[in-house]
């Protein structure tokens, strides 16, 4: 089945222990990036990936990093979580830059929160 | 800053009846107008999109209404049935530099 599987779908941490959410897909799509959903706000962009290697800033990439060393990969990092990162995280991929199919496949997201 | 605007926050119809969600964006970059659906604890997915080559765009009970000159445009639920009760994503994308940006989001519910 053609998936985005994020883990762990939910997640209570302290101020400042690093974290990682991890994100893999099966359609060996190029493009992956990742979304925090915050009431009011919609889905806001923090990181994106062109391909293996390549990575670049989203909307909001303060506080998070990103690394792409295989294809189906695409984990997010906090490396030192605040109370303001609580929110529900969204991994999703699409084919690639300039397919005529740009449709994005989301993962079930991860509800993260920060004490 | 949002770069597209949703409105309403939230809406409630009566089986049968039309649910109208409006979108409004200002980059004339963006190309490509998809809207995605999101049941509670999953993912959004897409539901409809549209190029701004066109004017509308019917997909069974759902229809992109697209205006390039006012940059708005519109999602019609036409018939809503409780099953399309949801929060409902707007977004705009440039394609070429896939950056998707989506609207706040409008929660949808359809009382039977």
């Amino acid at each position: 089945e053609a998936q985005v599987t994020q883990n762990p779908r939910y997640l209570i941490t302290v101020t400042g222990k690093k974290l990682t959410v991890t994100c893999s897909q099966n359609m060996n799509h190029e493009y992956m990036s990742w979304y925090r959903q915050d009431p009011g706000l919609g889905l806001r962009q923090i990181y994106y990936s062109m391909n293996v290697e390549v990575t670049d800033k989203g909307d909001v990439p303060e506080g998070y990093k990103v690394s792409r060393k295989e294809k189906r990969n695409f984990p997010l990092i906090l490396e030192s979580p605040s109370p303001n990162q609580t929110s529900l995280y969204f991994c999703a991929s699409s084919p690639g830059q300039g397919k005529m199919n740009t449709e994005a496949f989301f993962g079930q997201g991860t509800r993260l929160t920060v004490v | 800053q949002q770069q597209v605007k949703q409105s309403p926050q939230s809406l409630i119809v009566q089986k049968g009846g039309i649910s109208i969600i409006n979108c409004a964006y200002e980059n004339t970059a963006f190309d490509y107008f998809p809207w995605y659906q999101q049941f509670p604890g999953k993912g959004p997915a897409l539901l409809i999109a549209i190029r701004p080559d066109v004017s509308e765009k019917k997909e069974g009970r759902f229809t992109i209404s697209f205006n390039k000159s006012a940059k708005q445009f519109s999602l019609h639920i036409m018939d809503s049935q409780p099953g399309d009760s949801a929060t409902y994503f707007c977004a705009a994308v440039y394609v070429s530099h896939y950056k998707l940006s989506f609207g706040a989001g409008t929660t949808v519910t359809v009382r039977a």
